[in-house]
């Protein structure tokens, strides 16, 4: 089953540039996690934003979510070249539940 | 820090295999995952399981099955490796609590080939 759909499915840009990238679900949820994935390698976990939470920030990233719309976005600020990766929303369903779906995700390059 | 650790980063069996991956976390999570990943189709949940010795399908099981004898173990099985089943293998685990899911620790992956 698909819940998160992230958009765009690739995006490059230039180092320096703020980087967007966002994700739609379709069911209510508890939780919503970002991850990031270099290439060829595991997973590891960027943000996790609860359905009471409006933004959230780590350093250079941003995460919104707004639950009436179903939708959350990733914003990386000052973009690096190690911020290349593929990046993955992945949502909860209600009710406690602790498996995660995960988006397609995103396909992000740094331009030097 | 959490570890995940995964038995191989690279596989190849033969069709018809009976293949073993295993998975070892030591942060004493009481959830852990086995996922595949494949172009274009994402991560897809395999198996779960939230304690020992139990275990939840995922959104692909078919010609999966798991085993979790001990907290820190969770090993999937491939009964009869097949072509279709060559992919990108993640195991994570997480913590488990009532307010639903929690981060997840990924291991390095096992890109298994089946010939």
């Amino acid at each position: 089953s698909q819940q998160g759909e992230e958009d765009p499915q690739a995006l490059s840009i230039q180092e320096g540039e703020n980087a967007t990238m966002n994700c739609s679900y379709k069911t209510s949820i508890n939780n919503l996690q970002w991850y990031r994935q270099n290439s060829g390698r595991g997973l590891v976990h960027l943000i996790l934003i609860r359905s009471n939470e409006r933004e959230k920030h780590s350093g250079r990233l941003r995460v919104t979510l707004d639950t009436s719309k179903k939708s959350s976005s990733l914003l990386i600020t000052a973009s690096r070249a190690a911020d290349t990766a593929s990046y993955f929303c992945a949502t909860d369903v209600s009710e406690g539940a602790q498996k995660l779906v995960f988006g397609q995700g995103t396909r992000l390059t740094i331009n030097p | 820090d959490v570890k995940v650790t995964q038995s191989s980063r690279y596989l190849v069996k033969r069709t018809g295999e009976k293949v073993f991956l295993e998975c070892v976390q030591d942060m004493d999570h009481e959830n852990m995952f086995w996922y595949r990943q494949d172009p274009g189709l994402g991560l897809r949940l395999i198996y779960f399981s939230y304690d020992v010795k139990m275990k939840e399908k995922g959104d692909i099981p078919e010609g999966y099955s798991v085993s979790r004898e001990k907290k820190e173990r969770f090993s999937l099985i491939l009964e009869s490796a097949s072509t279709n089943q060559t992919s990108m293998y993640l195991c994570a685990s997480s913590l488990s609590g009532p307010e639903g899911s929690y981060e997840q620790y990924f291991g390095p992956g096992t890109r298994l080939t089946v010939t």
